[in-house]
This record gives C-alpha cells, structure tokens and sequence, in this order.
C-alpha cells in the first residue's frame, strides 16, 4: 500500500510568483485535505476534495485554489506569492465513508520558502 | 467557533520521565479528538484518537481521556524515550466533518 506522496519536498519563489504544489493520495482514497503549517504554528486546514469537488474551505483567500483529478491526486495552487505564504503545506488523504470520522493520512509536506 | 488549547512548550524531560502535555478544546456537538506527532523534518503521523466521551486513546505507551465534563484531552506517558522526541499536536474535528482544528503544538525534548 503507497501512503501519501508530496511534490517538490522544497521550492523557493519570489513574491508575486504563482506555485503549484501535487500530491497522491494513499491508494483507495477518495479524499484529499489542504493544511498551511507556518513555522512553529499548528497545521491550518485549506480546503478539501472529495471526488473532483471542493467540500469546505478554510479562511484562505481565492488565490488559494486547487484540483482533484480522477484518480484522486490533488494539486494546490497559489497566486501572486506573499512572504506570508511561506510554510510547509500538508496534504492529507482519507476514504469518505459517510461518517463523521474519517482518518485521514499524512504526505511529508512541500516546503514553500517565499522572498 | 471549534478551537484548541496546548501547554506551550519546550517539555524537557530526562529519559524514564513522566510525561503530560495539556490539551483543552472548545466546540459545539460531540467532536472527535486526536493527538498527531511529528518527528524532525517528517509529516505528521496519528499517535491516537478518541471519538466520544470517556474512549481512551492509546497507542506506543500514550494514553489520553476524552473528558467531555473538563474539555480536556492530556496526553500522558509513564516513561518516556530518547527517541519520543518530537513535536506534539492536539487535534479535532467537529460533528460531522473530518476536517481538522489542530493546536500550536509542543515540542518535546527527552535527555537521556
């Protein structure tokens, strides 16, 4: 069984700059969650994808945007770079099953460094 | 709206300690509590999870109570290792949503 996969494991980008960041979910997931990790601060949830669909957004503003493919991967993308927007960027992945409580599985993060 | 609560940190503690790390949350309804580590430059991993009052959560040596009376979710080791240093994350989601609110974290440091 494959976990959950992150690309790139860093990247550096100017202000301004547009960025996409990728991840594979584990395999039979159906859905894949969004966290912004600044540096000594908890993971902060971004958005959700639950079958190509967003399912419920953080308090991220719309330069924050995403995809989820057919075979469940998920891009997150960011324009116009702000410094702030510097962090480690989780991807999380877990199987909908109707229930509140679904586990949800961790990729070891893209770290984003912007100047 | 949803929230949680974490002793700050550094915990330092010498190898065989006792260790606690506080997590309180705030929250409407019957949430589901967690507790994620995350080892140096690694993503986070679920150490354990409790998802109605009064479960206990245990997994490697760590315990935590649901405690829907105190709103309170303590992490708890008998004796800690070397290698249980990490950084410690109190974390829930709400009735019916599996998004996660998550703390700022302790980091803990055990000396041998």
């Amino acid at each position: 069984e494959t976990g959950v996969t992150q690309s790139p494991t860093h990247l550096i980008k100017t202000r301004g700059q547009q960025v996409t960041l990728r991840c594979s979910s584990q395999s039979g997931h159906n859905t894949v969650s969004w966290y912004q990790q600044a540096l000594g601060q908890g993971p902060q949830f971004i958005f959700q994808y639950y079958r190509e669909e967003e399912n419920g957004r953080g308090n991220f503003p719309p330069r924050f945007s995403g995809l989820q493919f057919p075979n469940y991967s998920s891009e997150l993308n960011v324009n116009a770079l702000e410094l702030d927007d510097s962090a480690l960027y989780l991807c999380a992945s877990s199987l909908a099953s109707g229930r509140a409580y679904n586990e949800q599985f961790f990729g070891p993060g893209t770290r984003l460094t912007v100047l | 709206g949803n929230s949680v609560t974490q002793m700050e940190g550094p915990v330092t503690l010498s190898e065989e300690a006792f260790l606690t790390i506080n997590c309180t949350y705030t929250a409407t309804g019957y949430p589901s509590l967690f507790w994620y580590v995350q080892y140096p430059g690694e993503g986070l991993q679920l150490l354990l999870k409790a998802t109605k009052a009064d479960d206990k959560g245990s997994n490697k040596g760590f315990e935590a109570t649901y405690r829907k009376e105190t709103t309170s979710f303590h992490l708890e080791k008998g004796s800690v290792q070397v290698s249980d240093s990490a950084v410690y994350f109190c974390a829930l989601s709400g009735y019916n949503t599996d998004k996660l609110i998550f703390g700022t974290g302790t980091r803990l440091q055990v000396f041998p």
